[in-house]
């Protein structure tokens, strides 16, 4: 089945700098990339997806970045604030199988 | 978010007891989701539903039961509960298939002595 590897599993930035996570993952006919944020001890929110036939996709400050080839995807999100401090998953989906990353969790110090 | 609600939100049970966890959605969503969500494994999916009465496994099925005998919801049993089945329990739904764009329940935290 499918692997999702995420890095970096903690990830602390300066308010207003940049915070990118990226994720590989194994199974060439996964075809749907999602993200989600989690606050401390709330439920996984969707927040950005990106399917196998674009790119890039942006959403004001956060964008995802697929590269078929290389089986990677990246999110990004620029100017950060405090309240983007949560854990972030990805997601690689096929066949109905949906696989997540383990987590990245994000700090943004003020 | 009043679409998609779990009871309860925590549980302690014993070991070899049954539990049930609830999952309750609002939006006529075909696709239903249980996941368990454990430290350094992110979200691994238990059982999914793409319509009443549909039912098969995800990753990891061994121990856990469900059914869906109406579209809005979809409960989860532990037959004979187990300390390796501590953790926290998200219902999922959504109108795609596969779990692509879906909404969560807020969490059953689940510990079992």
């Amino acid at each position: 089945g499918e692997n999702v590897e995420q890095h970096p599993s903690t990830l602390s930035v300066q308010e207003g700098d940049s915070a990118v996570i990226k994720c590989t993952y194994s199974d060439s006919a996964s075809n749907y990339f999602p993200w989600y944020k989690q606050e401390l001890g709330k439920r996984p929110q969707l927040i950005i997806d990106i399917r196998s036939n674009v790119g890039e996709k942006k959403d004001q400050r956060i964008a995802v970045t697929l590269n078929k080839t290389a089986k990677h995807f990246s999110l990004h999100i620029t100017e950060t604030q405090p309240e983007d401090s949560a854990v972030y998953f990805c997601a690689a989906y096929n066949n109905n199988d949906m696989r997540f990353g383990a987590g990245t969790r994000l700090t943004v110090k003020p | 978010d009043a679409g998609i609600t779990q009871s309860p939100r925590y549980k302690i049970t014993e070991t070899g007891r049954q539990v049930t966890l609830m999952c309750h959605q609002t939006w006529s969503h075909s696709y239903m989701f249980w996941y368990r969500q454990d430290l350094g494994h992110g979200l691994r999916l238990i059982y999914y539903s793409a319509a009443a009465d549909i039912t098969d496994k995800g990753e990891v099925p061994d121990g856990y039961v469900v059914s869906r005998s109406k579209t809005e919801n979809f409960p989860l049993t532990l037959e004979s509960a187990t300390r390796s089945q501590t953790s926290v329990y998200f219902c999922a739904s959504s109108e795609q298939p596969g779990g692509t764009e879906a909404f969560f329940g807020q969490g059953t935290r689940l510990t079992v002595v």
